[in-house]
């Protein structure tokens, strides 16, 4: 068990430009969350996802924003025409199914500092 | 969701036992109560969850009283490592998944 990844670490972008995140969750993790933090703030939740399916998605999660999982595993997180607005931590966190062990647990990765410039 | 209100910092003494309280009066029948620590430039990580009155593991204690609408996190012997911030959650628990609102935490400051 490696734990969530999260790739890349840090990514500086240029206002306008789009970027893409990659999150591995842990492998018997059926369930996968993206949570955006703030400097000083705690994380807000964008998104989750049940297997390949997208169940949930914020309000946060403006039609620039899109996220997919699309074989059920690592998901990625996609922003359009980046904004100063949009900088941020990007963190992606995992789950197991209901009933396993700490189900209820979600474990997170090391998130994806953004700097729009 | 409902709202929790925590205190914005913290400082203790290393050894000492170090509580923080959390308030929910809107915490509704089916929510439970979660735990998270945060380390600077690290994600969260889960300390503990509970429903009502007690519950112990090998890190932390949390205290729920009959009416929920506190509970109480207790760190037993506190040391430096144990500096950062920790948010209190209040939310169903729906197929086993908490959805969940992170407020701004309290963060601790342990002295040595």
């Amino acid at each position: 068990d490696t734990g969530v990844s999260q790739d890349p670490r840090h990514k500086i972008t240029k206002r306008g430009q789009n970027v893409t995140f990659r999150c591995d969750p842990i492998s018997e993790h059926n369930r996968l969350y993206w949570y955006r933090q703030t400097l000083g703030q705690g994380p807000e939740f964008l998104t989750y996802f049940q297997n390949e399916a997208q169940l949930e998605k914020s309000r946060l999660l403006s039609d620039r924003f899109s996220a997919e999982r699309p074989k059920g595993s690592f998901s990625t997180l996609e922003i359009q025409r980046t904004e100063q607005g949009d900088s941020a931590m990007y963190l992606c966190a995992s789950s197991p199914e209901a009933g396993a062990p700490n189900y209820n647990e979600q474990f997170f990765g090391p998130g994806t500092r953004l700097t729009v410039l | 969701l409902a709202k929790t209100t925590q205190p914005i910092s913290m400082d203790s003494y290393e050894g000492q036992e170090v509580n923080i309280t959390c308030s929910h009066n809107n915490i509704a029948t089916n929510d439970y109560i979660t735990w998270y620590q945060q380390f600077p430039s690290q994600g969260p990580r889960f300390i503990i969850q509970g429903y009502k009155t007690k519950v112990t593991n090998e890190v932390a204690s949390l205290f729920i009283p009959a009416d929920r609408k506190s509970s109480t996190l207790s760190l037993p012997r506190v040391s430096l490592s144990d500096t950062a911030v920790y948010y209190c959650l209040v939310g169903p628990r729906s197929g086993g998944y908490q959805k969940v609102t992170f407020g701004i935490g309290t963060k601790l400051q342990v002295i040595p």
